[in-house]
């Protein structure tokens, strides 16, 4: 089973500065990551895919980066919407999947 | 609107069974792959079973192979989960997830399975 590791746990800021959180995983998965947000009481949704790719709708403070092992989320600018949890999730072994354990983003 | 909905969770004893139902709207169900995927309190997602459009390929995660069996009925648009011998570590919001035109990209609002004695 592929293994991805979220880091950090938690990330603390405040409104207007950058977010950039990380997503390992145990074995090459070329760029089938995708980024999901889920907020209280909701489910999640899809922010990114294939890496570097925004879902439709998702605000253009969203990207997203890497290929192989190493993946990073970044949201240029934080805004008060965006505290949430973020979880990585690969698709390597279709449809076999896997998910992060997520990464708090809270004020 | 696309939308999708499940019902059938509830409280049950550990080896108990339920069977989770999804209702879809706002799209042709039939030409979707979909998937369960659950959420343990305080967890990530745990992706639980896939099935093809026409409901020909299966693939079950193995902590629920032998235990649980997904189904679809594309006439009345509607996503199955029978879950047999339930145990503590089942217990979870179960969402019923669409690949319409990303992978996972339509989500239900989940439905919540707790197994305790």
């Amino acid at each position: 089973e592929i293994v991805l590791t979220q880091s950090p746990a938690t990330l603390s800021l405040s409104p207007g500065e950058r977010a950039t959180l990380s997503c390992r995983a145990s074995q090459s998965i070329s760029t089938s990551l995708a980024w999901f947000q889920q907020k209280p009481g909701q489910a999640p949704r899809v922010l990114i895919y294939e890496a570097s790719n925004r879902a439709i709708g998702i605000p253009a403070r969203f990207s997203g980066s890497g290929s192989g092992t190493d993946f990073t989320l970044t949201i240029s600018t934080v805004e008060p919407e965006d505290f949430a949890v973020y979880y990585c999730h690969q698709r390597s072994n279709w449809p076999r999947s896997t998910f992060g354990q997520g990464t708090k983003l809270e004020i | 609107e696309v939308q999708l909905v499940e019902s059938g969770g509830g409280l049950v004893q550990p080896g108990e069974s339920l069977r989770l139902s999804c209702a879809a709207s706002g799209f042709t169900f039939s030409s979707h792959e979909m998937n369960w995927v659950r959420q343990a309190p305080g967890k990530g997602p745990e992706w639980v079973s896939y099935i093809s459009s026409s409901g020909t390929i299966i693939h079950y995660a193995d902590s629920v192979k032998g235990r649980f069996t997904i189904s679809r009925d594309n006439a009345k648009n509607s996503l199955y989960l029978q879950m047999k011998s339930l145990r503590a570590d089942d217990t979870a919001v179960y969402y019923c997830v669409a690949t319409r035109l990303i992978d996972m990209d339509v989500w239900g609002t989940g439905t919540t399975v707790t197994v305790s004695s």
